[in-house]
Order: structure tokens, then sequence, then C-alpha cells
């Protein structure tokens, strides 16, 4: 069974630019959250997605954001790139509400 | 009362020892309580989770204490081994989706 797949692994931006992350759920895997991940404020939650429609935010501007495809996969936007937007960007998929969570790799984001 | 603090930030075990990770929340709403373990350039990898109605679980050489009352719960991993360097995290979740809060981690190191 293919685990959760992000895309790309790595990528290079400059500030001011937008920048668009992928995210391949589990299969079987309704639920999608995405996660920021940094040496100074750790993991820290996005959004969530579960059957197309945006569940649940985190305490992020409104230049992140996101959606859900009919087939579970999941992008997540984040617009005028600033240099603390560099990070570690986190996916995970759930079978639903409150079950287990399982990560992609991340994708690797450094704003330059 | 959105926190979940973990304790300690670092953490050297001779090998064969017993590593303790502690975390302490304040929403009394969380219901679902997981640990994941993270090697550099990796996701965070679900280790075992626990759900209050249990004050302990066992899975092979890990365990999670969980004391309702207190607001607290740990990670006991036995006989430590170098593979189990890595950075833990400790998580909580409200049953509202798939929004996990993260504790801020523990950087175990396990000497041979």
């Amino acid at each position: 069974k293919a685990g959760v797949t992000q895309t790309p692994r790595y990528l290079i931006k400059t500030r001011g630019q937008q920048v668009t992350l992928s995210c391949s759920p589990i299969s079987g895997h309704r639920s999608v959250s995405w996660y920021q991940q940094t040496p100074g404020q750790g993991l820290q939650f996005l959004f969530e997605y579960f059957s197309e429609t945006q569940r649940n935010k985190g305490n992020f501007p409104g230049r992140f954001s996101g959606r859900q495809f009919s087939n579970s996969r999941s992008e997540m936007n984040v617009s005028t790139l600033e240099l603390g937007d560099s990070a570690l960007y986190l996916c995970a998929s759930s079978w639903g509400k409150n079950t287990e969570a399982f990560f992609g790799q991340g994708t690797r984001l450094t704003v330059v | 009362q959105q926190q979940v603090k973990q304790s300690p930030q670092s953490l050297i075990v001779q090998k064969g020892g017993i590593s303790i990770i502690n975390c302490a929340y304040e929403n009394t709403a969380f219901d679902y309580f997981p640990w994941y373990q993270q090697f550099p350039g990796k996701g965070p990898a679900l280790l075992i989770a626990i759900r209050p109605d249990v004050s302990e679980k066992k899975e092979g050489r890990f365990t999670i204490s969980f004391n309702k009352s207190a607001k607290q719960f740990s990670l006991h991993i036995m006989d430590s081994q170098p593979g189990d360097s890595a950075t833990y995290f400790c998580a909580a979740n409200e049953n509202q989706g798939g929004k996990l809060i993260f504790g801020q981690g523990t950087e175990l190191s396990v000497k041979p």
C-alpha cells in the first residue's frame, strides 16, 4: 500500500513569488491535513480538508490556502512568499475523524 | 488551552536504558494522543497512540502512560537502541477532525 506522496521534495523560490505544493493521500483516506515545520515553531497545523471541504484552519495568514480534489489529492498554495515561509511542509492523511494520521516526507521550501 | 507542553527538549540515554518523554496538556476536550518519531529528512511516523479511556498502552518496546486527572501522558522506550535516536513528538487531537496539536519535540540520542 503506497504511503502519502508529496511533490516536489525540494523547492527554492524567490521572495514575492507564489508556490503550489501537492499531496497524494493513502488510497481510501479522505482527510488531508497540512503542517508547517520550522526549528523555531515546531509543527504547526495549517488546515485540513475532508471530502473537498476545509474542515479546520490554523492561525496562518490568508496567503496560505489549499484545496482538495474529488480523488482526495490536495494542494496548498502560498502567495507572496516571505523569507519566513522557508520550512518543511508536511501533509498527513487519515481515513476520517480522529483516526490515525500518516505523514508524507514533506516538501522543503526555501525562500531566498 | 490549545498547547501541548513536552519535556525534555533533549535526552541522552545509554544503550539498553529507558527513555522517558513527558507531555502535559490543558484542553480537557482532547481525546486522542499519538506519538510520532521523526528521523532527519523524513516526515513524522506514527509510533503509538492512546485514548483517555485507558491508562497504559504497550506496543513492543514502546509504552504510553496516561494520567487523565493530571492531564499528562508519557512515552517510555524500554531497552533503548542507537536506532531509536530520533526526534519524538507528542500530539493531541480534539474530536474535530485531523487537527493535531504537537509538542515541541524531544531529540533523543542513544549512546552505544
